[in-house]
């Protein structure tokens, strides 16, 4: 199956610095990878998605970057808020079984 | 559409007892997952079904967790008997299938069991 990594684990930064999250993935039949974001008590809700005939999405301050070939994703927020504190997942999708494998989560904390 | 409908929210129970948690997907999905939240695993992949048939349940712990999708409208996990260590957050998501889409979760279920 699917073993999708991500860093880090925590981090911290001040108001208005960019945050950055990488993750890797093993599959290589994977061609969509959803970014997740989870508010403390609450569901993990889609903030960005991108599939693998893209290189690069924007939306506003978030930007997600894909390289097939080196299996790995990253998720860019530029000009961080003290609400884009959360964890934030990333998730990569097998076509054939559309399972999301998650990576393990990375808690972010924008000070203010 | 409400979203995805999870029941109850939060449970208390004691070590031994079994616990049903149940799950409403969105209308017209066809894949459902499980998920298990932790601090120490994050989310975990317990089950998918796809138009109700279990697909993939190798993220089942272990024998005392069973889930059903009797129909395309409703799915249970249940644990028997329950552990403190099952303790977590339990999430159920559905998506469509064709294509790959966006997974909605729902509010999820807290689990103690003392």
């Amino acid at each position: 199956g699917e073993n999708v990594e991500q860093h880090p684990s925590t981090l911290s930064v001040q108001e208005g610095d960019s945050a950055v999250i990488k993750c890797t993935y093993s599959d290589s039949a994977s061609n969509y990878f959803p970014w997740y974001k989870q508010e403390l008590g609450k569901r993990p809700q889609l903030i960005i998605d991108i599939r693998s005939n893209v290189g690069e999405k924007k939306d506003q301050r978030i930007a997600v970057t894909l390289n097939k070939t080196a299996k790995h994703f990253s998720l860019h927020i530029t000009e961080t808020q003290p609400e884009d504190s959360a964890v934030y997942f990333c998730a990569a999708s097998n076509p054939n079984f559309n399972k999301f494998y998650f990576g393990s989560g990375t808690k972010l904390n924008v000070k203010p | 559409d409400a979203g995805v409908i999870q029941s109850p929210r939060h449970e208390v129970t004691e070590m031994g007892q079994e616990v049903t948690l149940r799950c409403k997907p969105i209308s017209g999905h066809n894949s459902l997952f499980w998920y298990r939240q932790t601090m120490m695993r994050g989310l975990e992949l317990l089950i998918y079904f796809n138009n109700n048939v279990p697909i993939d349940d190798s993220g089942m712990p272990e024998d005392r967790f069973s889930a059903k999708m009797p129909n395309a409208s409703f799915s249970t996990l249940k644990i028997q008997p329950s552990e403190p260590r099952d303790s977590a957050v339990y999430f159920c998501a559905s998506t469509r299938t064709e294509k790959n889409t966006e997974a909605f979760f729902g509010q999820g279920t807290r689990l103690t069991v003392v």
